[in-house]
Protein backbone atom coordinates (compact mmCIF):
# COMPACT_ATOMS: atom_id res chain seq x y z
CA UNK A 1 0.00 0.00 0.00
CA UNK A 2 1.22 3.04 -0.92
CA UNK A 3 2.86 5.50 2.00
CA UNK A 4 3.64 9.00 2.48
CA UNK A 5 7.27 8.58 4.09
CA UNK A 6 9.33 11.34 6.14
CA UNK A 7 12.92 11.98 7.20
CA UNK A 8 14.27 12.06 9.38
CA UNK A 9 12.52 10.44 12.00
CA UNK A 10 13.70 12.86 14.46
CA UNK A 11 16.14 15.97 14.68
CA UNK A 12 17.80 18.12 17.05
CA UNK A 13 18.94 21.26 16.55
CA UNK A 14 20.08 24.39 18.35
CA UNK A 15 17.90 27.45 18.35
CA UNK A 16 18.62 29.51 15.43
CA UNK A 17 19.46 26.98 13.38
CA UNK A 18 18.15 26.31 10.13
CA UNK A 19 16.18 22.53 9.40
CA UNK A 20 14.95 21.29 6.22
CA UNK A 21 12.60 18.47 7.09
CA UNK A 22 11.83 16.17 3.81
CA UNK A 23 8.49 14.22 2.84
CA UNK A 24 8.05 11.86 -0.03
CA UNK A 25 4.26 12.04 -0.81
CA UNK A 26 2.07 9.20 -2.31
CA UNK A 27 3.12 9.52 -5.77
CA UNK A 28 0.15 10.50 -8.19
CA UNK A 29 -1.42 12.52 -4.91
CA UNK A 30 -1.11 16.27 -6.23
CA UNK A 31 -1.98 17.99 -2.60
CA UNK A 32 0.44 18.49 0.03
CA UNK A 33 0.13 19.79 3.35
CA UNK A 34 2.94 20.31 6.32
CA UNK A 35 1.35 19.92 10.02
CA UNK A 36 2.56 20.37 13.24
CA UNK A 37 1.40 18.78 16.62
CA UNK A 38 3.34 20.56 20.08
CA UNK A 39 3.45 17.79 22.58
CA UNK A 40 0.05 18.08 24.17
CA UNK A 41 -1.80 20.02 21.91
CA UNK A 42 -3.96 19.39 18.61
CA UNK A 43 -3.00 19.21 15.11
CA UNK A 44 -2.14 22.19 13.45
CA UNK A 45 -2.50 23.04 9.97
CA UNK A 46 0.25 24.98 8.62
CA UNK A 47 0.49 24.83 4.87
CA UNK A 48 -1.17 23.37 1.69
CA UNK A 49 0.94 23.21 -1.92
CA UNK A 50 -0.84 22.44 -5.45
CA UNK A 51 0.50 23.18 -8.81
CA UNK A 52 3.62 24.30 -7.08
CA UNK A 53 2.72 26.98 -5.31
CA UNK A 54 1.38 27.41 -1.81
CA UNK A 55 -2.36 27.38 -1.83
CA UNK A 56 -3.18 28.17 1.68
CA UNK A 57 -1.18 29.04 4.97
CA UNK A 58 -2.44 29.29 8.37
CA UNK A 59 -0.96 32.14 10.47
CA UNK A 60 1.65 30.02 12.30
CA UNK A 61 3.52 29.51 9.05
CA UNK A 62 5.49 33.49 9.25
CA UNK A 63 8.52 34.47 6.71
CA UNK A 64 10.56 31.65 8.82
CA UNK A 65 8.87 28.79 7.16
CA UNK A 66 9.08 27.91 3.44
CA UNK A 67 8.37 25.06 1.46
CA UNK A 68 9.25 23.21 -1.43
CA UNK A 69 8.97 20.53 -4.14
CA UNK A 70 12.42 20.44 -5.54
CA UNK A 71 11.82 17.50 -7.91
CA UNK A 72 9.06 15.38 -8.63
CA UNK A 73 8.72 13.23 -5.42
CA UNK A 74 10.10 15.31 -2.50
CA UNK A 75 8.51 17.65 -0.66
CA UNK A 76 10.07 19.86 2.13
CA UNK A 77 9.66 22.08 4.39
CA UNK A 78 12.38 24.57 5.84
CA UNK A 79 12.62 26.62 8.76
CA UNK A 80 15.20 29.39 8.69
CA UNK A 81 16.24 30.15 12.11
CA UNK A 82 14.71 27.52 14.83
CA UNK A 83 13.19 29.16 18.03
CA UNK A 84 12.25 26.76 21.40
CA UNK A 85 8.53 26.87 20.54
CA UNK A 86 9.36 25.40 16.74
CA UNK A 87 9.95 21.75 18.88
CA UNK A 88 7.09 19.96 17.79
CA UNK A 89 5.96 16.29 15.78
CA UNK A 90 5.77 17.83 12.00
CA UNK A 91 3.65 15.72 10.00
CA UNK A 92 3.55 15.82 5.79
CA UNK A 93 0.09 14.65 4.64
CA UNK A 94 -0.42 14.46 0.59
CA UNK A 95 -3.89 13.78 -1.46
CA UNK A 96 -5.12 13.25 -4.62
CA UNK A 97 -7.74 15.91 -4.96
CA UNK A 98 -9.17 19.01 -3.14
CA UNK A 99 -10.81 18.62 -0.19
CA UNK A 100 -10.40 14.69 0.47
CA UNK A 101 -8.89 12.59 2.35
CA UNK A 102 -5.51 13.00 3.47
CA UNK A 103 -2.85 10.72 4.33
CA UNK A 104 -0.09 11.33 6.29
CA UNK A 105 3.25 10.73 7.18
CA UNK A 106 5.03 9.61 10.62
CA UNK A 107 6.32 12.29 11.41
CA UNK A 108 9.66 14.16 12.44
CA UNK A 109 10.04 15.14 15.78
CA UNK A 110 12.19 18.02 16.16
CA UNK A 111 13.31 19.62 19.12
CA UNK A 112 15.09 22.62 19.35
CA UNK A 113 17.51 23.10 21.93
CA UNK B 1 -10.65 29.45 18.41
CA UNK B 2 -11.83 26.04 18.97
CA UNK B 3 -13.77 25.37 15.46
CA UNK B 4 -13.70 21.53 16.53
CA UNK B 5 -14.11 20.13 19.97
CA UNK B 6 -13.78 16.84 21.73
CA UNK B 7 -14.50 17.47 25.04
CA UNK B 8 -13.38 13.82 26.43
CA UNK B 9 -10.15 13.94 26.67
CA UNK B 10 -10.58 9.99 27.19
CA UNK B 11 -12.54 7.29 27.24
CA UNK B 12 -12.29 3.64 28.70
CA UNK B 13 -14.49 0.93 27.78
CA UNK B 14 -14.56 -3.11 28.18
CA UNK B 15 -13.68 -5.20 25.19
CA UNK B 16 -16.45 -6.29 22.97
CA UNK B 17 -18.50 -3.28 24.03
CA UNK B 18 -19.35 0.19 21.97
CA UNK B 19 -17.27 2.70 21.86
CA UNK B 20 -18.58 6.02 21.24
CA UNK B 21 -16.47 9.03 20.69
CA UNK B 22 -17.91 12.28 19.80
CA UNK B 23 -16.89 15.85 18.48
CA UNK B 24 -18.36 19.03 18.11
CA UNK B 25 -18.02 21.79 15.37
CA UNK B 26 -19.40 24.94 15.72
CA UNK B 27 -18.40 26.55 12.01
CA UNK B 28 -21.36 25.74 9.86
CA UNK B 29 -19.28 25.93 6.76
CA UNK B 30 -17.76 22.75 7.37
CA UNK B 31 -19.18 19.83 4.59
CA UNK B 32 -16.62 17.03 4.87
CA UNK B 33 -15.79 15.18 8.35
CA UNK B 34 -13.06 12.71 9.31
CA UNK B 35 -12.18 10.50 12.12
CA UNK B 36 -8.17 9.80 12.71
CA UNK B 37 -6.69 7.17 14.90
CA UNK B 38 -3.16 8.18 16.12
CA UNK B 39 -0.90 5.77 17.87
CA UNK B 40 2.52 6.69 19.64
CA UNK B 41 5.19 7.84 17.35
CA UNK B 42 3.05 7.47 14.26
CA UNK B 43 1.02 9.46 12.13
CA UNK B 44 -2.51 10.01 12.22
CA UNK B 45 -4.36 7.00 10.23
CA UNK B 46 -7.49 7.85 8.47
CA UNK B 47 -10.34 5.52 9.40
CA UNK B 48 -13.29 6.73 8.03
CA UNK B 49 -15.65 9.81 6.80
CA UNK B 50 -18.74 11.68 6.33
CA UNK B 51 -19.82 14.42 3.40
CA UNK B 52 -22.50 16.52 4.99
CA UNK B 53 -24.90 15.56 2.13
CA UNK B 54 -25.18 12.31 4.53
CA UNK B 55 -26.26 11.42 7.80
CA UNK B 56 -24.35 7.92 8.74
CA UNK B 57 -21.59 6.12 7.05
CA UNK B 58 -20.27 2.94 7.81
CA UNK B 59 -17.31 1.06 7.35
CA UNK B 60 -17.09 -2.47 8.98
CA UNK B 61 -17.16 -2.29 12.72
CA UNK B 62 -16.78 1.72 12.73
CA UNK B 63 -19.91 3.90 12.12
CA UNK B 64 -20.07 7.60 11.98
CA UNK B 65 -22.95 9.59 12.50
CA UNK B 66 -23.29 13.22 11.61
CA UNK B 67 -26.26 15.45 13.06
CA UNK B 68 -26.07 18.72 11.22
CA UNK B 69 -28.93 20.64 12.93
CA UNK B 70 -26.73 19.94 16.57
CA UNK B 71 -23.40 20.15 14.25
CA UNK B 72 -22.08 16.90 15.76
CA UNK B 73 -20.59 13.94 15.08
CA UNK B 74 -20.14 10.79 16.72
CA UNK B 75 -17.98 7.72 15.86
CA UNK B 76 -19.08 4.46 16.96
CA UNK B 77 -16.70 1.32 17.45
CA UNK B 78 -18.75 -1.99 17.66
CA UNK B 79 -17.38 -4.67 18.92
CA UNK B 80 -14.51 -2.99 20.63
CA UNK B 81 -11.15 -4.25 20.57
CA UNK B 82 -7.99 -3.86 22.71
CA UNK B 83 -6.03 -3.06 19.37
CA UNK B 84 -8.55 0.13 18.73
CA UNK B 85 -6.72 1.53 21.85
CA UNK B 86 -5.65 4.99 20.51
CA UNK B 87 -6.47 8.72 20.29
CA UNK B 88 -9.17 9.28 18.08
CA UNK B 89 -9.18 12.85 16.36
CA UNK B 90 -12.28 14.13 14.76
CA UNK B 91 -11.20 16.73 11.71
CA UNK B 92 -13.22 18.94 9.39
CA UNK B 93 -12.87 20.68 6.29
CA UNK B 94 -14.68 23.18 4.09
CA UNK B 95 -15.83 22.99 0.22
CA UNK B 96 -12.95 24.88 -1.19
CA UNK B 97 -10.13 24.40 1.55
CA UNK B 98 -7.63 22.18 1.60
CA UNK B 99 -6.63 22.53 5.24
CA UNK B 100 -7.93 20.17 7.75
CA UNK B 101 -9.30 21.72 11.06
CA UNK B 102 -8.79 19.19 13.77
CA UNK B 103 -10.47 18.43 17.14
CA UNK B 104 -7.73 18.04 20.40
CA UNK B 105 -8.53 14.15 19.98
CA UNK B 106 -9.59 11.86 22.54
CA UNK B 107 -7.38 8.68 24.05
CA UNK B 108 -9.38 5.59 23.57
CA UNK B 109 -8.91 2.61 26.26
CA UNK B 110 -10.17 -0.78 25.28
CA UNK B 111 -9.57 -3.05 28.79
CA UNK B 112 -9.52 -6.61 27.52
Amino acid sequence: EPEVTQTPSHQVTQMGQEVILRCVPISNHLYFYWYRQILGQKVEFLVSFYNNEISEKSEIFDDQFSVERPDGSNFTLKIRSTKLEDSAMYFCASSDRLAAMEFFGPGTRLTVL
Amino acid sequence: DQQVKQNSPSLSVQEGRISILNCDYTNSMFDYFLWYKKYPAEGPTFLISISSIKDKNEDGRFTVFLNKSAKHLSLHIVPSQPGDSAVYFCAASKGGSEKLVFGKGTKLTVNP
